[in-house]
């Protein structure tokens, strides 16, 4: 089967200026997650998507990101505007749900470099 | 905010060796997950140990759960240059939600 598609691969921005982060979960995975990886640190859950739905987003820093999963399908997650310690890997995982929460599929993620 | 913290941060065996690591948690789980991360690239599962159980094989792969304690190992047996590479315990609390820890980082010498 296909696995989690993330692009861009790679992505250096100015700061101030704002990004946009794709992602393709495996086809039939309900639960989509984003995360964010800071060099030498674990990944940080940014958004956790049920479907179309937010389940948790507690740690987004609403005023400068933003993310949306339309029709319970793929989800972009958006920068605006960038700061410099903005700069880590942006992960995007899937799983297909379960109440207790099952194994997540990884892509390959977007590393983000802000200048 | 970590849920997981793993110990040792850095780990060095020789090739052959075993190798053994910890992850204690802070709240209650469903379930207690372990990755591997190769440099650069996305996570990898490994496997998944429920709340009720203690242990579990995989390959090489040995993981045990404590609940009372709020911890986990992962021994990985005969290493090889190929396991190099940082592993992350991951936990699995109500709405799926998971959390991963700050990791630990093998190197494998061959």
């Amino acid at each position: 089967e296909a696995g989690v598609a993330q692009s861009p691969r790679y992505k250096i921005i100015e700061k101030r200026q704002s990004v946009a982060f794709w992602c393709n979960p495996i086809s039939g995975h309900a639960t989509l997650y984003w995360y964010q990886q800071i060099l030498g640190q674990g990944p940080k859950l940014l958004i956790q998507f049920q479907n179309n739905g937010v389940v948790d987003d507690s740690q987004l820093p609403k005023d400068r990101f933003s993310a949306e999963r339309l029709k319970g399908v793929d989800s972009t997650l958006k920068i605006q505007p960038a700061k410099l310690e903005d700069s880590a890997v942006y992960l995007c995982a899937s799983s297909d749900g379960g109440v207790a929460g099952e194994k997540l599929f990884f892509g390959s993620g977007t590393q983000l470099s802000v200048l | 905010s970590q849920q997981g913290e793993e110990d040792p941060q850095a780990l060095s065996i020789q090739e052959g060796e075993n190798a053994t690591m910890n992850c204690s948690y802070k709240t209650s789980i469903n379930n207690l997950q372990w990755y591997r991360q190769n440099s650069g690239r996305g996570l990898v599962h490994l496997i998944l140990i429920r709340s009720n159980e203690r242990e579990k094989h995989s390959g090489r792969l040995r993981v045990t759960l404590d609940t009372s304690k709020k911890s986990s190992s992962l021994l990985i047996t005969a290493s090889r240059a190929a396991d190099t590479a940082s592993y992350f315990c991951a936990t699995a609390g109500g709405y799926q939600k998971v959390t991963f820890g700050i990791g630990t980082k093998l190197q494998v010498i061959p």
